[in-house]
């Protein structure tokens, strides 16, 4: 069954903890993302990788770190610089980056809350 | 700043309207543009692609896309209350894409 998959679905962060949210994809994708929403916002770009090994900040990376050391994995850590983590993480993937390729497809979420 | 622009709305429209739904972009080299359908707690899910001027129908959605005007827009035909939800247009060129902020349809029976 392929897909992405985004886990936990739901997660809390005491003050001054890090916390990392899991993204796996079985589709082959080259590219993966991680977006944030806030309510009744748009999406808003958090970091992107176009390859293993490579990623590139997205508008609001600041509080936030990724790796890509698998094609298949694209961990976001949340640290304690980011001071309002609270928020619906989306992240998503796609074939390539040109044209056709650069449609993403997205996991179910984390929702992130603060304790 | 690179901007992808929609009316927050909602637009209401009763069932069986066309539903007409618009974007504007600031970034004269973008390339693809994408609507995506989110309902409420959900993950967006893909409507529609375009990369060309013109028209492109899928079933009852057509996607429109005019370069020099950088606006592209997205017509739903015979909507139905099960289109009730926030649709966001999506654009850019090579790697960073960027979102809108959606425009909120609600179809009343």
């Amino acid at each position: 069954d392929g897909g992405i998959t985004q886990s936990p679905k739901y997660l809390f962060r005491k003050e001054g903890q890090n916390v990392t949210l899991s993204c796996e994809q079985n589709l082959n994708h080259d590219a993966m993302y991680w977006y944030r929403q806030d309510p009744g916002q748009g999406l808003r770009l958090i970091y992107y990788s176009q390859i293993v090994n490579d990623f590139q900040k997205g508008d609001i990376a600041e509080g936030y770190s990724v790796s890509r050391e698998k094609k298949e994995s694209f961990p976001l850590t949340v640290t304690s610089a980011q001071k309002n983590p609270t928020a619906f993480y989306l992240c998503a993937s796609s074939l390539g980056t040109r044209g056709s390729k650069n449609i993403q497809y997205f996991g179910a979420g984390t929702r992130l809350s603060v304790l | 700043q690179k901007e992808v622009e929609q009316n927050s709305g909602p637009l209401s429209v009763p069932e069986g309207a066309i539903a007409s739904l618009n974007c504007t972009y600031s970034d004269r080299v973008s390339q693809s543009f994408f609507w995506y359908r989110q309902y409420s707690g959900k993950s967006p899910e893909l409507i529609m692609s375009i990369y060309s001027n013109g028209d492109k129908e899928d079933g009852r959605f057509t996607a429109q896309l005019n370069k020099a005007s950088q606006y592209v827009s997205l017509l739903i035909r015979d909507s139905q209350p099960s289109d009730s939800a926030t649709y966001l247009c999506l654009s850019g060129n090579t790697g960073k894409l960027i979102f809108g902020q959606g425009t909120t349809l609600q179809v009343k029976p």
